[in-house]
């Protein structure tokens, strides 16, 4: 079955700006989470979404935002973009909320961001 | 301050050796822990994991070993292959689900 699919693979975009990034979840998967990835910080947890319902935020700023649609497809935007914000920004999905044991969560492949 | 914690940026090891990847944490509320491994290019890919009620969980080549007490994780592989040369990440789960990442580690097998 095809995997988490996220667009734009990359992107460059100006301070100031505001982007927007989609996922796909695998087939039947319910929750979408996101993650920043930096070589300073490492893998850091942003989201999670559930139902079209938010259910976890990491600490991150208001400007980083998301939403899930009915299909399960998210989306995740970050508004005012700062240099500090160049990162991949990797999508999951899994079946069931991040809460429920034992689950394991798929990764999409990435969408590489570049502030200039 | 760091919840997980993965002190060795990288790690170079023999074809044929063990690999030995540690992981400390310092939330002792983690329920779950979890190894993924990463390619460049790539996400993450989930490798193993294990219940903090457990303190190991072999799958293959692939062992991981949790003490509660020292609040540390090992990820083993043996024997190591030059496939195995990735970036290995070290998860701790909280209650509500959130997934805290430690910083990676490069493991580089050698033929």
């Amino acid at each position: 079955k095809a995997g988490v699919t996220q667009t734009p693979r990359y992107l460059i975009k100006t301070r100031g700006q505001q982007v927007t990034l989609s996922c796909s979840p695998i087939s039947g998967h319910r929750s979408v989470s996101w993650y920043q990835q930096t070589p300073g910080q490492g893998l850091q947890f942003l989201f999670e979404y559930f139902s079209e319902t938010q259910r976890n935020k990491g600490n991150f700023p208001g400007r980083f935002s998301g939403r899930q649609f009915s299909n399960s497809r998210s989306e995740m935007n970050v508004s005012t973009l700062e240099l500090g914000d160049s990162a991949l920004y990797l999508c999951a999905s899994s079946l069931v909320g991040l809460q429920d044991s034992g689950n394991t969560i798929y990764f999409g492949e990435g969408s590489w961001l570049t502030v200039v | 301050d760091q919840q997980v914690k993965q002190n060795s940026p990288s790690l170079s090891v023999q074809e044929g050796r063990i690999s030995i990847l540690n992981c400390d944490y310092t939330n002792s509320m983690f329920d779950y822990f979890l190894w993924y491994k990463k390619y460049p290019a790539e996400g993450p890919t989930f490798l193993i994991s294990i219940s903090s009620i457990k303190d190991k969980n072999e799958d293959g080549r692939f062992t991981v070993f949790l003490n509660k007490s020292a609040k540390h994780l090992s990820l083993h592989i043996v024997p190591s292959q030059p496939g195995d040369s990735a970036v290995y990440f070290c998860a701790a789960r909280e209650v509500q689900g959130n997934l805290i990442f430690g910083k990676g580690t490069k493991l580089s097998v050698k033929p």
